[in-house]
């Protein structure tokens, strides 16, 4: 079946370092794509997405593309804040089936220390 | 943007009894509501698709008749955890979609989530 597979974190930067998160995929049909971010004690949030290949996601400075050949949708920002500290997820929508169905990764926890 | 409410956010219950979280769409009307299952340090896992006015669709490996789910308004759905056990401790989250943006490109908005705890 259809999975996400993320970096395992938790990942600790410093201010204005550049970020990475590293999101795979696995999908029957034409998947969207999704990033979203879960700030503490908060709900998921969408962060970003893209719904075919060589789109670019970007919001907030962060961005992601989606890369059918490599099946990656890999999350980027050039300068991290402290604010940026949270939980990402990387998810997957089947285009094809219409049900709205989210797989999502595991998730990877984000320390950013001033 | 558009909010989506869970209540209680927290509830602890002894083994045995029945505990029910809501999940409301506060300002768009959402035919689709879809529940979660998040373990710490985990993943969201999703228990099942509610559409208003039908059945639940259950994910497998899901007990419907333990985690019984009502979308009775288009605004409103239930999950009721019945004789709640301490493994069924964890942290629920509910989603709802949004009408207007239907098609491919859903976009399903979050509840904060409700941590249930089971002693």
């Amino acid at each position: 079946g259809d999975s996400v597979t993320q970096m395992e974190g938790p990942v600790t930067l410093s201010e204005e370092a550049f970020l990475t998160i590293n999101c795979t995929y696995t999908a029957t049909g034409y998947p969207s794509l999704f990033w979203y971010v879960q700030y503490p004690g908060e709900g998921l949030q969408l962060l970003l997405k893209a719904t075919k290949a060589d789109d670019k996601g970007s919001n907030k400075g962060f961005e992601a593309t989606y890369r059918k050949e490599t099946t990656s949708f890999h999350l980027e920002k050039g300068s991290v804040q402290v604010s940026d500290s949270a939980v990402y997820f990387c998810a997957l929508s089947d285009g094809s089936s219409n049900t709205g169905k989210l797989i999502f990764g595991q998730g990877t926890t984000l320390q950013v220390k001033p | 943007g558009a909010v989506v409410s869970q209540h209680p956010s927290r509830v602890i219950c002894k083994s045995g009894t029945s505990v029910k979280i809501e999940c409301r769409s506060l300002d768009f009307q959402a035919t689709t509501m879809f529940w979660y299952r998040q373990f710490p340090k985990q993943s969201l896992m999703l228990m099942a698709t509610s559409n208003e006015g039908s059945k639940a669709t259950y994910e497998q490996g899901v007990e419907k008749d333990k985690f019984l789910i009502n979308h009775a308004s288009l605004t409103l759905s239930t999950l009721t955890v019945t004789s709640a056990h301490p493994e069924d401790s964890s942290f629920y989250i509910c989603s709802a979609r949004d009408w207007a943006s239907g098609g491919p490109y859903n976009e399903q908005f979050f509840g904060p989530g409700t941590r249930l705890t089971v002693l």
